[in-house]
């Protein structure tokens, strides 16, 4: 079947301009994250969407990132304003809303986004 | 909070050597660990898993035991390959808020 699947695959834009990022789970994974990966570094949590509850918003950086899940399905993130310290690869992972943290995450290949 | 602290790289190994990353967590729960390797220039894909105590997970010749006591999950391989060559990323997941919480990574090269 359809692995997780992201839109751009790179994405090269300037300084102060919006983007937007999107990320196709796989079918019937009601759990979504973002994560950012800057080189070199770990994942950098964003936001969490599980079923129809309202998200966990805790990890985005600033007020400029932004996320939704339209259908519990495809979500878009988007990123204001854009800074030379956005660049990084945003990943995306779509996990089974099981019973508790028991299922896997799957990740797409990621979105590498340069702000010149 | 849950946080994951992995062993800092990078590691470089001669083929066939044993290979050991540590791994302890921190979580005020009994959440799943998880091992994810990222090959280069690809995405993250999961390794093995471990959903409870002294559960042993493993793949690809790669272990890994959940050990409660200790609270750790150390990974494992008895003689690495060249194709090994990779990020390894230790996780964990909070099972009462389905949160995930990685380690900063830690790349393994081999040489011939």
């Amino acid at each position: 079947g359809a692995g997780v699947s992201q839109s751009p695959s790179n994405k090269v834009t300037e300084k102060g301009k919006d983007v937007e990022l999107r990320c196709d789970p796989i079918s019937g994974h009601t759990a979504l994250y973002w994560y950012r990966q800057s080189l070199g570094q770990g994942l950098e949590f964003l936001i969490y969407f599980q079923g129809n509850s309202a998200p966990d918003k805790s990890g985005l950086p600033s007020d400029r990132f932004s996320a939704e899940r339209t259908g519990g399905s495809v979500s878009t993130l988007t990123i204001q304003r854009t800074q030379q310290e956005d660049s990084a690869v945003y990943l995306c992972a779509s996990s089974l809303m099981g019973t508790g943290g028991l299922y896997e995450q799957y990740f797409g290949p990621g979105t590498r986004l340069t702000v010149t | 909070g849950d946080s994951v602290t992995q062993m800092e790289g990078p590691v470089t190994l001669s083929e066939e050597a044993c290979l050991t990353i540590n791994c302890t967590y921190t979580a005020t729960g009994y959440p799943s660990l998880f091992w994810y390797v990222q090959y280069p220039g690809e995405g993250l894909q999961l390794l093995l898993k471990a959903t409870k105590a002294d559960d042993k997970g493993s793949n690809k010749g790669f272990e890994a035991t959940y050990r409660k006591e200790t609270t750790s999950f150390h990974l494992e391989k008895g003689s690495v390959q060249v194709s090994d060559s990779a990020v390894y990323f230790c996780a964990l997941s909070d099972k009462r808020s389905n949160q995930f919480y990685f380690g900063t990574g830690t790349s393994l090269t081999v040489i011939p």
